[in-house]
């Protein structure tokens, strides 16, 4: 079965911290597929990152940057220097990538971001 | 740049009463799905459609629920009778191949009295 955990239900930080948001997956799929979305106070789903199984490396997108790490089965991610429009739910979600697979999302339940000013 | 709608944003409606949800996917894209996010909560997986056909669903996603692309533009998601816990967010996302991302519309918000 797959299953996507993200233990941390709310972070709240001051502008400008650094904060880690951890996201735990299971998986049976050799091929795999992980995202992270953010979803802000008006509620859509935006897309911010695909990973997939076979490429571990890290990447860096402007303030944001994620650790993929097989061994761990985690795919955390990290704002840098954060802002208050960072405040949103943010998700993590898996994928597989196998043969039969319809390449529905499983999604982690969410950690909500409070950014302070 | 393309984008997923849906329509209508907001849909009240009486506990047993049908409901139709719209959804247009990006032009180009193959894969279609529905989920739902109950206030609070994590957002569900409910059907995935590709080829003109139903190509996996959840529990969730039992007679009540039918799905249809009458045309090569809409995705539409219906629910005959609903009930209160069907008071969710509704998604809908599409996909251009297997191996990407998927995009999601903005969401209808349904509440059943």
């Amino acid at each position: 079965a797959q299953k996507v955990t993200q233990a941390q239900t709310e972070i709240s930080v001051v502008e400008k911290e650094d904060v880690t948001l951890d996201c735990v997956y299971e998986t049976r799929d050799t091929t795999y597929y992980l995202f992270w979305y953010k979803q802000p106070p008006s509620g859509e789903l935006v897309f911010l990152i695909r990973r997939n199984s076979f490429d571990e490396q890290n990447e860096i997108s402007g303030r944001y940057s994620w650790n993929f790490q097989k061994s761990t089965s985690s795919f955390n991610f990290t704002i840098t220097a954060s802002q208050v429009v960072d405040s949103a739910v943010y998700f993590c979600a898996l994928k597989g990538g196998g043969s039969g697979n319809t390449g529905k999302l499983i999604f982690g339940q969410g950690t909500t971001l409070q950014v302070k000013p | 740049e393309p984008e997923v709608t849906q329509t209508p944003s907001h849909q009240v409606t009486q506990m047993g009463q049908e409901v139709i949800l719209r959804c247009v996917p990006i032009s180009n894209h193959l894969y279609f799905y529905w989920y739902r996010q109950i206030l609070g909560q994590k957002v569900e997986f409910l059907v995935s459609f590709y080829n003109n056909e139903i190509s996996e669903k959840s529990e969730i996603f039992d007679d009540q629920f039918s799905v249809e692309r009458p045309d090569g533009s809409n995705f539409t998601l219906k629910i005959r009778s609903t009930k209160l816990e069907d008071s969710a967010m509704y998604f809908c996302a599409s996909m251009w191949r297997q191996n990407n991302e998927q995009f999601f519309g903005p969401g209808t918000r349904l509440t059943v009295l």
